[in-house]
């Protein structure tokens, strides 16, 4: 059964706060995404990563940082957390080349107080 | 900016009746389309795909796409309460990326 999880379902940090929202898979997919959601934006991409050590800005990067050290892990980094960071953090992954089978999360709601 | 338009609803249909829940998108080159379900505090799961015009049948769902009029519907018979959720749209964009739709909530009322 294939597998995405976060490191928390919910979090609450204060503004200025270094975050850090951690995903793993266990399906030995290469590709990784984190989105996060926002009531009548829908799904935008912050950050994907093709392989270890490789990532590349999605459609809203600013803010945030990611790291792909070991290939099952993906992790997001607010460096230094606004009010306006708060959402539902998803994270996804899927095969090179599979795009049909994008598998998520459970996903992380963040609150920055 | 390739784009994904779906009416965020909600769309309330009585139990037993047919939902159709529809999707435009900009890109004239795309070639597959996914919609997804999303319960209420869960994550998005994949439902259906389509690639090629026509219709694409599923159990309960059918999958409509015309790539002329840039359209993909979804269709979901004889609907239950346990449909309601929000749907998503998703078109793919280079390679291996995926554009979403903002979602259109569906409620069935018994």
């Amino acid at each position: 059964d294939v597998k995405v999880t976060q490191s928390s379902r919910y979090l609450v940090k204060r503004t200025g706060e270094k975050v850090f929202l951690e995903c793993v898979q266990d399906m030995d997919h290469e590709n990784m995404f984190w989105y996060r959601q926002d009531p009548g934006l829908g799904l935008r991409l912050i950050y994907f990563s093709y392989d270890v050590k490789m990532k590349e800005k999605g459609d809203i990067p600013e803010g945030y940082s990611v790291s792909r050290e070991k290939k099952e892990r993906f992790s997001l980094i607010l460096e230094s957390a606004s009010t306006n960071q708060t959402s539902m953090y998803l994270c996804a992954s899927h095969l090179a080349g599979e795009l049909y089978e994008q598998y998520f999360g459970p996903g992380t709601r963040l609150t920055v107080t | 900016q390739k784009e994904v338009e779906q009416n965020s609803g909600p769309l309330s249909v009585p139990e037993g009746a047919i939902a159709s829940l529809n999707c435009t998108y900009s890109d004239r080159g795309s070639q597959s389309f996914f919609w997804y379900r999303q319960y209420s505090g869960k994550s998005p799961e994949l439902i259906m795909s389509i690639y090629s015009n026509g219709d694409k049948e599923d159990g309960r769902f059918t999958a409509q796409l015309n790539k002329a009029s840039q359209y993909v519907s979804l269709l979901i018979r004889d609907s239950q309460p346990s449909d309601s959720a929000t749907y998503l749209c998703a078109v793919p964009y280079n390679t291996d990326k995926l554009i979403f739709g903002t979602g259109t909530r569906l409620q069935v009322f018994p």
